[in-house]
């Protein structure tokens, strides 16, 4: 079956530097969620989509956005980047109305 | 501020011997109920999710809800040095992100 799939899964960037990370949801999931885990940390939410709209926000900073585009893929922009913002990037998709979400393998994000 | 206890651990057992994990929540609002599995650096994995009181099972999984004691629970019978790993308790609302535990570390020995 097909999974989420995430891009880059590795990524290095330097202080200050911006990234973008980008979230391809399982077929027929309208649904996108972007959670951040650091190490030895649970994952937190970030911010999630429901057919192209901001449906929830979480612990995202400002330098972050995001959005999700007619194909459900949706992108996470991240600028400005700080040392404590290296993390694994992990996305989810759902099905609108169910609860159940499927992760991605994620992005893992250095900033040196 | 909605949360989900877990024990941290490490939860070791023998080989062929039941595991039990356990969680916690505070939201009395929340309606689904997961355990995902999470292997060092990779994605977490959906392991078993229960939306109703009393036991789900799957394989070698068992999933058992309480939801008037706020209490959710995860047997792994006949346990096998694959399945360690950090098991992480989520929950949720319709719709809605999910709120996780901070996990307990699993060690199954051979």
């Amino acid at each position: 079956a097909a999974g989420v799939i995430q891009s880059p899964r590795h990524l290095i960037k330097e202080k200050r530097e911006t990234a973008t990370l980008k979230c391809y949801p399982i077929p027929r999931h309208d649904t996108v969620y972007w959670y951040q885990q650091g190490p030895g940390q649970d994952p937190q939410f970030l911010i999630s989509f429901y057919e192209k709209m901001q449906s929830d926000k979480g612990s995202i900073p400002d330098r972050f956005s995001a959005q999700q585009f007619s194909d459900y893929h949706s992108e996470l922009n991240m600028s400005s980047l700080e040392l404590g913002d290296s993390a694994l990037y992990f996305c989810a998709s759902s099905i609108s109305g169910q609860n159940t979400q499927y992760f991605g393998p994620g992005t893992r994000l250095t900033v040196l | 501020q909605k949360e989900v206890e877990q024990n941290s651990g490490p939860l070791s057992v023998p080989e062929g011997a039941i595991a039990s994990l356990n969680c916690t929540y505070s939201d009395r609002g929340s309606q689904s109920f997961f355990w995902y599995r999470q292997y060092s650096g990779k994605s977490p994995e959906l392991i078993m999710f229960i939306y109703s009181n009393g036991d789900k099972e799957d394989g070698r999984f068992t999933a058992q809800l309480n939801k008037a004691s706020q209490y959710v629970s995860l047997l792994i019978r006949d346990s096998q040095p694959s399945d360690s790993a950090t098991y992480l308790c989520a929950v949720n609302q319709a719709g809605t992100a999910l709120i996780f535990g901070k996990g307990t570390t699993l060690s199954v020995s051979s």
